[in-house]
């Protein structure tokens, strides 16, 4: 088992593309998350997914969109990126129930110019 | 969910007990206490958590004291790969959020 993946590992941007940030999990778990961690931060909350067909959003939306395509996927959108997007992407995944562990992936190192 | 509060840095010699406070003195009564690490730029890494009792696993002791407000994260016998940051977290049951705040950076010395 794979666990959680990220693609890409690095991309840089310029200011105003759009990329879409791909994670998937093959552990069967309902609940999927997407972090930023800027340099010498802990991890925020960009949106989650309770389940399939759900989002919600977390402590940072703003800038971002996110799909959750189907229970192994959980896509983030950056619709025009900007120089404070900057930052390290961590997908994770959770079961509902039990100890709530959350298995997160590589990461992903976003640089927008 | 309520915030922690964590030392920014400690150290510990190798083949030491590696004890890392964390205080949580909003807890509410149905927030468990969570403890995960990030070693160096990969993805944090759950070690253990907790809601009113110690709790013991292969990787770690949780200490939660009496009144919740605080608890304490053992390492038995540190190694050099213990070496991360180490986050303490309390999560509402059924809650879906984490809140991770900046952490302690734990550096094990030779």
């Amino acid at each position: 088992n794979a666990g959680v993946t990220q693609t890409p590992k690095f991309q840089v941007l310029k200011t105003g593309q759009s990329m879409t940030l791909q994670c998937a999990q093959d552990m069967n778990h309902n609940s999927m998350y997407w972090y930023r961690q800027d340099p010498g931060m802990g991890l925020r909350l960009i949106y989650y997914s309770a389940s399939e067909g759900t989002t919600d959003k977390g402590e940072v939306p703003n800038g971002y969109n996110v799909s959750r395509l189907n229970k192994r996927e959980f896509s983030l959108r950056l619709e025009s990126a900007a120089p404070s997007q900057t930052s390290v992407y961590f997908c994770a995944a959770a079961s509902a129930g039990g100890p709530y562990e959350q298995y997160f992936g590589p990461g992903t190192r976003l640089t927008v110019t | 969910d309520a915030k922690t509060t964590q030392p920014p840095s400690m150290d510990c010699a190798e083949g030491r007990a590696a004890n890392l406070p964390c205080n949580h003195s909003t807890i509410s009564g149905n927030e468990y206490v969570y403890w995960y690490r990030q070693i160096h730029s990969q993805g944090p890494q759950y070690i253990i958590h907790g809601l009113k009792n110690n709790e013991t696993n292969e990787m770690a002791s949780l200490i939660i004291t009496e009144d919740r407000k605080s608890s304490t994260l053992i390492l038995p016998h540190a190694t050099l790969r213990d070496t991360a940051v180490y986050y303490c977290i309390v999560r509402v049951e059924n809650g879906n959020q984490f809140y991770f705040g900046t952490g302690t950076s734990l550096t094990v010395i030779p």
